[in-house]
């Protein structure tokens, strides 16, 4: 089945860790998104890529990174800079820049301990 | 840039009754509009979207929903729900493909038995 795929469903993180979260497609994509979710406060734009070896700033950049390296994989890294990291994470991915029909991921929701 | 404005963070409503869930957009230029559900600890769902043509469009699970470019509305409607419906609903917004989508902040919606 095609499909978005996040892991893991939940993710603990220690104070001052860096922690990476896994997003993967086999719709054969070239767009890909991620966006953090809190309650109250919709979805906001962390970071997207339209291409493979490139990417842009969403809303909610700092303190966070990510890599498009292959067309069907697009991590997102939550380093220590974020200093609320607690959320719940959605990666998205649409046929083209054009195509703005978005497919999401199940999510994973990170817990700062 | 574009903003969505959901109107209602929360709308209660009897099984069997009608419901509508607002959503406004700011700009008045070409748009592409969706909804999206998302239930609880999942990712989002596309229930329907405007791209162009018809102002009324028809989705899954029996709702639908009407572009009106002279309010920049495009509200959510279904003439009897279920328990089932019982969900969190997202409208969106792009300028024609120009931009990300921009997301508002959710209606819940609450069915009651």
């Amino acid at each position: 089945d095609g499909g978005i795929t996040q892991s893991p469903k939940y993710l603990f993180r220690k104070e001052g860790q860096n922690v990476t979260l896994s997003c993967e497609q086999n719709l054969n994509h070239d767009a890909m998104y991620w966006y953090r979710q809190d309650p109250g406060q919709g979805l906001r734009l962390i970071y997207y890529s339209q291409i493979v070896n490139d990417f842009q700033k969403g809303d909610i950049a700092e303190g966070y990174s990510v890599s498009r390296e292959k067309k069907e994989s697009f991590p997102l890294t939550v380093t220590s800079a974020q200093k609320n990291p607690t959320a719940f994470y959605l990666c998205a991915s649409s046929i083209s820049r054009d195509q703005e029909t978005q497919y999401f991921g199940p999510g994973t929701r990170l817990l700062v301990l | 840039a574009q903003s969505v404005t959901q109107l209602d963070s929360q709308v209660p409503v009897f099984e069997e009754a009608p419901v509508e869930l607002r959503c406004n957009y700011s700009s008045s230029v070409s748009v592409y509009l969706f909804w999206y559900v998302q239930y609880p600890n999942q990712g989002l769902q596309l229930l329907l979207k405007y791209l162009s043509g018809s102002t009324l469009v028809k989705g899954i699970n029996g709702f639908e929903a009407e572009f009106n470019k002279s309010q920049t509305s495009f509200h959510l409607r279904k003439p009897s729900v279920h328990i089932s419906d019982t969900a969190e609903y997202f409208c969106a917004v792009s300028d024609r493909g120009n931009t990300p989508l921009v997301f508002g902040k959710g209606t819940r919606l609450s069915v009651i038995a």
